[in-house]
C-alpha cells in the first residue's frame, strides 16, 4: 500500500527566503506526482505535475524535482512572499491501485 | 470556466439524517472524483467515475455511503444515515479523463459537513 509522507508538517520563514518542502513515498512504481496548494477553507489548486519519466518541472518561482528510485520529491519556492502562506500537499498516482494518494501536507507561513 | 461547482458549501445535520452532496464537474471533463478530508486521516479518495461509470469505489467507507453520476454534468454523494464521524470536508474533483493517470485534477471548493 502506497504511503506518502511530508516533512516538516509546518514551516515558518521570513519573507524572501527560499522554501524547501519534502515529500517521500514508499512505492516507486508511480505514474506521476503532483503538488497542490490549499488555502484555509478552500479547495486544492494544482501547482505542478511531474510524470514518472521526468526529473523536474518548473513554473515561475516554483520548481519540483522527482527522484523515483529513492521515492522522493522536493518542491522549491524561490524568494517566498506572504501570499505563499498555505498548506502544500503532494500526491502520487501509483501503478497499483490507480489512485491519487496524498501526503499529510506542510503548512507554510511566510512572515512579512 | 466556472470550475468544479459543489453544493451546499456547508451542511449541518443531526445524526441519522440523510445527507446529499452535489457536484458539477468542469464541462468536457470525463473523470470525476470524490474525496474526504479530515484532520486525522488527511485526504482520502472515496470513489471515482470515468464516463459516468464508477471505476473504483474501494474507498467508500461503508454501505451508508453511495455515489451516483446520472450524466456527464452531475454527481451526488449520499450518506444515509449520517453519523458524527462522517463530519469532514468533502471535495469533488474532475479531470479531462483522456488518461486519468497523467492528468491534473481540478478541485471544487468542498462541502463542510458537520453531523451532530
Amino acid at each position: 500500500k502506497q504511503e506518502v509522507t511530508q516533512i516538516p508538517a509546518a514551516l515558518s520563514v521570513p519573507e524572501g527566503e527560499n522554501l524547501v518542502l519534502n515529500c517521500s513515498f514508499t512505492d516507486s512504481a508511480i505514474y506521476n506526482l503532483q503538488w497542490f496548494r490549499q488555502d484555509p477553507g478552500k479547495g486544492l489548486t494544482s501547482l505542478l505535475l511531474i510524470q514518472s519519466s521526468q526529473r523536474e518541472q518548473t513554473s515561475g518561482r516554483l520548481n519540483a524535482s522527482l527522484d523515483k528510485s529513492s521515492g522522493r520529491s522536493t518542491l522549491y519556492i524561490a524568494a517566498s512572499q506572504p501570499g505563499d502562506s498555505a498548506t502544500y500537499l503532494c500526491a502520487v498516482i501509483s501503478a497499483a491501485g490507480n489512485k491519487l494518494t496524498f501526503g499529510g501536507g506542510t503548512r507554510v507561513l511566510v512572515k512579512p | 470556466d466556472a470550475g468544479v461547482i459543489q453544493s451546499p458549501r456547508h451542511e449541518v445535520t443531526e445524526m441519522g439524517q440523510e445527507v446529499t452532496l452535489r457536484c458539477k464537474p468542469i464541462s468536457g471533463h470525463n473523470s470525476l472524483f470524490w474525496y474526504r478530508q479530515t484532520m486525522m486521516r488527511g485526504l482520502e479518495l472515496l470513489i471515482y467515475f470515468n464516463n459516468n461509470v464508477p471505476i473504483d469505489d474501494s474507498g467508500m467507507p461503508e454501505d451508508r455511503f453511495s455515489a451516483k453520476m446520472p450524466n456527464a454534468s452531475f454527481s451526488t454523494l449520499k450518506i444515509q444515515p449520517s453519523e458524527p464521524r462522517d463530519s469532514a470536508v468533502y471535495f469533488c474533483a474532475s479531470s479531462p479523463g483522456t488518461s486519468e493517470y497523467q492528468e491534473t485534477q481540478y478541485f471544487g471548493p468542498g462541502t463542510r459537513l458537520l453531523v451532530l
